[in-house]
């Protein structure tokens, strides 16, 4: 289905190193998502952005919303070990309604 | 706040028997819970839309005879695997919309790992 383009598809970086990712989409959003994924796990919330410009933080984690309402980044400072995992990005209340469409998922592994 | 949980966890079951997985809002009333499943490395595919004292809505492609989904309370909603086969088997994860935070984010269980035989 529906998917938004989200990358990088993966990145393996050392300890204390910030990290980028991004997603975009061809359709508008009203709400942007972050999830977290670890293994056997069901995705955690991170960050909910609500509008276009906004810029939200969330300890190490900040996120924006797009001025297009068709794009937005996270970014995780000083990453720890902890912070391996699976990031999705969701973009929600649209044309698709209440659903949340998903980006493919960006796989962080830190070496420490 | 804000929990999802599923039950069970895992489950293995033999080709051509049925398995129930319940999703339950802990803390917060959910008038439209989600059914996802996902694949290794992938992300979610969403299957359904459970909708409180009503119909669920199916994604295309989904089989609602296969995949009988039934949300009886504000708390729970229920997806039956039925005549599973091994290409069933796969993560199963529900969601659940907590209209009481922000615009309705929605909150995702830990999932279920079914694996046919």
């Amino acid at each position: 289905g529906q998917q938004l383009n989200q990358s990088p598809q993966s990145m393996f970086i050392q300890e204390g190193e910030d990290v980028s990712m991004n997603c975009t989409s061809s359709s508008i959003f009203n709400t942007w998502l972050w999830y977290k994924q670890e293994p056997g796990e069901g995705p955690v919330l991170l960050i909910a952005l609500y509008k276009a410009g906004e810029l939200t933080s969330n300890g190490r984690l900040t996120a924006q919303f797009g001025i297009t309402r068709k794009d937005s980044f996270l970014n995780i400072s000083a990453s720890i070990p902890s912070d391996v995992g699976i990031y999705f990005c969701a973009g929600q209340w649209g044309e698709y309604g209440n659903k949340l469409v998903f980006g493919a998922g960006t796989i962080l592994r830190v070496k420490s | 706040g804000a929990v999802v949980s599923q039950h069970p966890s895992w489950v293995i079951c033999k080709s051509g028997t049925s398995v129930k997985i319940e999703c339950r809002s802990l803390d917060f009333q959910a008038t439209t819970m989600f059914w996802y499943r996902q694949f290794p490395k992938q992300s979610l595919m969403l299957m359904a839309t459970s909708n409180e004292g009503s119909k669920a809505t199916y994604e295309q492609g989904v089989e609602k005879d296969k995949f009988l989904i039934n949300h009886a309370s504000l708390t729970l909603s229920t997806l039956t695997v039925t005549s599973a086969h091994p290409e069933d088997s796969s993560f199963y994860i529900c969601s659940a919309r907590d209209l009481g935070r922000g615009l309705g984010e929605q909150y995702f269980g830990p999932g279920t790992r079914l694996t046919v035989t």
